[in-house]
C-alpha cells in the first residue's frame, strides 16, 4: 500500500514558486521519498529523490524534514508546461531490490 | 538517450482475447516492473522482474503472466480479456534492483471492446 498522502490538487500562477507538501508519517529509516509527474497520460517522469538531506537539481529541490515524516517538493519557477499530476512516492523493498508504489497524487495546475 | 521502449504503443482486443505487450529497457537496466493504470487512477504495480527472475508480485490478475528474457526484454502476457482490463500499461526499468532510478516507458493503452 501506498505509504503517502498529497493534497489533491493544487493552483500555482504561472511564473511563481509551486511547492507540493507530501506526508510519510510511517516512512522507514532507510526508504528512500521519490518524486515523479505524470502529463496527460505520458509515461510518469522522474524529477527528483533523497532520504533525509534535501536535495536540488536542474528541474526541483526537495525539501524533507528532520524527523523524516513529510517533505516538500518545490518547482522554483512553475510554468504552463508544468501542469500535471505530481506523484510523492516511497520506495519499499522487495525480496529483490525495490519497487516505486503509486498513492493518489496532487494534480497542479499551474495558470498563467 | 536510450529510453523504455513499449510495443505496441495502442492496441485493441476483443473480450477473451489474448494480448503480449513487449518492454525493452535501458542498455544494462536489469529490472523491470509493470504497472496498469486505469482510466482517472494511479498506476498499479503489478509485477517486477530482477536479472530474469520475478521479484515481487503486486495486483496482478492470474490471467495475466509475465517473464523477462535472457536480453533482458520482458513481455506482458493477458488472456481472456475482459473490459475492466482497459488500461496504460506502462514499464519501468532500473539497475540494481532500483537502487539508482527508475525509467519510464510511454505506455501501451489498451482498449478491450
Amino acid at each position: 500500500d501506498a505509504k503517502t498522502t498529497q493534497p489533491t490538487s493544487m493552483d500555482c500562477a504561472e511564473g511563481r514558486a509551486a511547492n507540493l507538501p507530501c506526508n510519510h508519517s510511517t516512512i522507514s529509516g532507510n526508504e528512500y521519498v521519490y518524486w515523479y509527474r505524470q502529463i496527460h497520460s505520458q509515461g510518469p517522469q522522474y524529477i527528483i529523490h533523497g532520504l533525509k538531506n534535501n536535495e536540488t537539481n536542474e528541474m526541483a529541490s526537495l525539501i524533507i524534514t528532520e524527523d523524516r515524516k513529510s517533505s516538500t517538493l518545490i518547482l522554483p519557477h512553475a510554468t504552463l508546461r508544468d501542469t500535471a499530476v505530481y506523484y510523492c512516492i516511497v520506495r519499499v523493498p522487495m525480496e529483490y531490490g525495490n519497487k516505486l508504489v503509486f498513492g493518489a497524487g496532487t494534480i497542479l495546475r499551474v495558470k498563467s | 538517450a536510450a529510453g523504455v521502449i513499449q510495443s505496441p504503443r495502442h492496441l485493441i482486443k476483443e473480450k477473451r482475447e489474448t494480448a503480449t505487450l513487449k518492454c525493452y529497457p535501458i542498455p544494462r537496466h536489469d529490472t523491470v516492473y509493470w504497472y496498469q493504470q486505469g482510466p482517472g487512477q494511479d498506476p498499479q504495480f503489478l509485477i517486477s522482474f530482477y536479472e530474469k527472475m520475478q521479484s515481487d508480485k503486486g495486483s496482478i490478475p492470474d490471467r495475466f503472466s509475465a517473464q523477462q528474457f535472457s536480453d533482458y526484454h520482458s513481455e506482458l502476457n493477458m488472456s481472456s480479456l475482459e473490459l475492466g482490463d482497459s488500461a496504460l500499461y506502462f514499464c519501468a526499468s532500473s539497475l540494481g534492483g532500483g537502487g539508482n532510478g527508475y525509467t519510464f516507458g510511454s505506455g501501451t493503452r489498451l482498449t478491450v471492446v
